[in-house]
């Protein structure tokens, strides 16, 4: 069964401390990404990469990090320094970065208290 | 500058009824991709369909179908005789040939379906 894990469904910390969120994908896509998105609103891209070891900036990726050391997973850690955590994370896979339609996870609920 | 515009942000109707779900985009790029994403109370986005910016042809998949008018910059999308499964948020997103990989995203529009 071929799809993108995200683990786990929900997420609860204190503040102050770091959190990473885990992203697996089987698809063998090159790409993958990271969203948060906030009620209300669409979603943001935090970060991307487009091949192992490699890895861009998104539009909000302040107090955030990630790794990809390997084609299937995408690791985001959310850091102490990101000010407001409490969102709804979702993780997301394409073939490329051209013009290949992104397929997503389930998404992990983070609340931050 | 917001890229993708959803106006509408809630939409209720009752089963059986037309809906169409309004997307106006922003781009100077040629060449660009559009799509238009489920989002069900699970969470998880489900991809429904994706448009290339050289493809006008509309498109039309059992109930749903899709209307692009590069005239007026408009993708959207239309639900026939609605059922109270296509309760969702959809989203309408945006590739520009520029930055390839980018997906920007609409804020949504909430559909309810009453029974």
């Amino acid at each position: 069964d071929g799809g993108i894990t995200q683990s786990p469904k929900y997420l609860f910390r204190k503040e102050g401390q770091n959190v990473t969120l885990s992203c697996e994908q089987n698809l063998n896509h090159d790409a993958m990404y990271w969203y948060r998105q906030d009620p209300g609103q669409g979603l943001r891209l935090i970060y991307y990469s487009q091949i192992v070891n490699d890895f861009q900036k998104g539009d909000i990726a302040e107090g955030y990090s990630v790794s990809r050391e390997k084609k299937e997973s995408f690791p985001l850690t959310v850091t102490s320094a990101q000010k407001n955590p409490t969102a709804f994370y979702l993780c997301a896979s394409s073939p490329g970065t051209d013009s290949y339609e992104q397929y997503f996870g389930p998404g992990t609920r983070l609340t931050v208290t | 500058a917001q890229k993708v515009t959803q106006a509408q942000t809630e939409i209720s109707v009752v089963e059986k009824e037309d809906v169409t779900l309004d997307c106006v985009y922003e781009t100077r790029d040629t060449t660009y991709y559009l799509f238009w994403y489920k989002q069900p109370p699970s969470g998880e986005l489900v991809f429904l369909i994706r448009r290339n910016s050289f493809d006008e042809q509309n498109e039309i998949s059992g109930r749903y179908s899709w209307n692009f008018q590069k005239s007026t910059s408009s993708f959207n999308f239309t639900i026939t005789a609605s059922q109270v499964v296509d309760s969702a948020v959809y989203f309408c997103a945006l590739i520009r040939g520029s930055t390839l990989g980018r997906l920007y995203f609409g804020r949504g529009t909430q559909l309810t379906v009453w029974p």
